[in-house]
């Protein structure tokens, strides 16, 4: 199984609504990656897992909040979005995050607009 | 600059024609990966890069370390291979640091 998983696919909600984003991989990796992409840009980093503990946070607003309850699962909290805010979310893992060379795995990612 | 440059921007050729997608960095890397995006969002991580030349199926990607430059070449390209392409770099310091992304070149493979 070499898949990563994001649920939901798409997600309409308003700046005072509190959601969440579901990312899950079962390939055993201790690594896992929120990154963010805007219309026509290419993705930016925002957090990185590793073993379970945040180790990057990319000066990221604190209204988007991660949470990784364990190996397999990573979550996105969020809270008073903006408009400017509606992106694609995805999710990528990899074995280790501290060795070079690993391949990150992708999600299809999450569609966001906040209205 | 940008850290990860590719070059063209946006392709669009003939079903058949031979494709060469390029990308330049200015970065210590470790790895070179190219992606492939279709609409819809979905990345696929069609190659990992440290050295010489991959080949897979009709997908070539090759890396000069010296020159800092990769190319993805596609051969006999197909309508299906219309896509995003997306070269990212991984820095020394590997996972951690996340990927950096160029651009991305929209190619479009017309019948």
């Amino acid at each position: 199984d070499t898949e990563v998983t994001q649920t939901p696919k798409h997600l309409v909600m308003g700046m005072t609504n509190k959601k969440s984003l579901k990312c899950e991989q079962h390939m055993g990796h201790r690594a896992m990656y929120w990154y963010k992409q805007k219309a026509k840009k290419p993705p930016e980093l925002m957090f990185v897992y590793s073993y379970e503990k945040l180790s990057i946070n990319e000066s990221v607003p604190s209204r988007f909040s991660p949470e990784c309850p364990n190996s397999s699962l990573l979550n996105l909290h969020l809270h008073a979005l903006q408009p400017e805010d509606s992106a694609l979310y995805l999710c990528a893992s990899s074995q280790v995050a501290e060795k070079y060379q690993e391949t990150q795995y992708f999600g299809p990612g999450t569609r966001l607009l906040v209205l | 600059k940008n850290e990860v440059e590719q070059s063209p921007q946006n392709l669009t050729a003939q079903e058949g024609e031979f494709i060469t997608i390029n990308c330049s960095y200015s970065v210590g890397i470790s790895a070179l990966h190219w992606l492939q995006q279709h609409p819809g969002g979905g990345i696929v991580s069609l190659f990992m890069l440290s050295s010489g030349k991959k080949k897979h199926g009709r997908l070539i990607a090759t890396i000069n370390i010296q020159e800092k430059h990769s190319s993805l070449h596609i051969t006999a390209s197909h309508p299906r291979d219309s896509a995003v392409y997306i070269c990212a770099v991984c820095r020394p310091g590997g996972g951690a640091d996340g990927l950096t992304f160029g651009k991305g070149t929209h190619l479009i493979i017309q019948p």
